[in-house]
């Protein structure tokens, strides 16, 4: 079982849609979970952050976080054909604050 | 300000051959961590190196190492290159501290990597 495991792809949406990105993650004692955005051909960009249960909005984006269930996700709110990447799922190791382990990726069309 | 600096860009190396990357982080960040990322793989945790010491390693072979100067900047070695080593590195800068909750990265353009 791996660590950190994205809702398999790819997703497609239309434009204006509500695109819904899951993860769960396997270490109980994680503090720090993270959504980074990668376009083709680039480097991921941290998009959002989250260390407490609940909901976190920043703009068109959501993270929720919910350590219950060991689960984390981001909404992303009237979606964009510029939305159209691949959105990775990291989680900070429990003790090693250096550390996150990355999920493969969901990769997300959204459509005009 | 500047954001995280790799060098070079792309490399063409052959098998057997080393290769040393270069990484300058953010001005005041004190972490540096390289990932590997391949289509198959996704991005794997090479190691971290914070105020000049590796307080994190990964699953990776002893070919590959790296190293942080008292500047912060990092660099990262991998000797006797394999096909398989044909990825894009990324370095990551952070203003994670001794422990608990983490920052977030933010990522350099990588080095692309391709053995022959």
């Amino acid at each position: 079982q791996k660590e950190v495991e994205q809702n398999s792809g790819p997703l497609s949406v239309p434009e204006g849609a509500i695109a819904s990105l899951n993860c769960t993650y396997s270490d109980r004692g994680s503090q720090s979970f993270f959504w980074y955005r990668q376009y083709s051909g680039k480097s991921p960009e941290l998009i959002m952050f989250i260390y407490s249960n609940g909901d976190k909005e920043d703009g068109r984006f959501t993270a929720q976080l919910n350590k219950a269930s060991q689960y984390v996700s981001l909404l992303i709110r009237d979606s964009q054909p510029s939305d159209s990447a691949t959105y990775l799922c990291a989680v900070g190791e429990n003790t090693n604050a250096g550390k996150s382990t990355f999920g493969d990726g969901t990769t997300l069309t959204v459509k005009p | 300000k500047a954001g995280v600096t790799q060098t070079p860009r792309y490399l063409i190396k052959t098998r057997g051959q080393q290769v040393t990357l270069s990484c300058s982080p953010i001005s005041g960040h004190r972490s540096v961590s390289w990932y590997q990322q391949t289509p198959g793989q996704g991005l794997q945790f090479l190691f971290e190196y914070f105020s000049e010491t590796q307080r994190n390693k990964g699953n990776f072979p002893g070919r590959f190492s790296g190293r942080q100067f008292s500047n912060s900047r990092s660099e990262m070695n991998v000797s006797t290159l394999e096909l398989g080593d044909s990825a894009l590195y990324l370095c990551a800068s952070s203003l994670a501290s001794g422990t608990g909750v983490s920052y977030g990265y933010t990522f350099g353009s990588g080095t692309r990597l391709t053995v022959v």
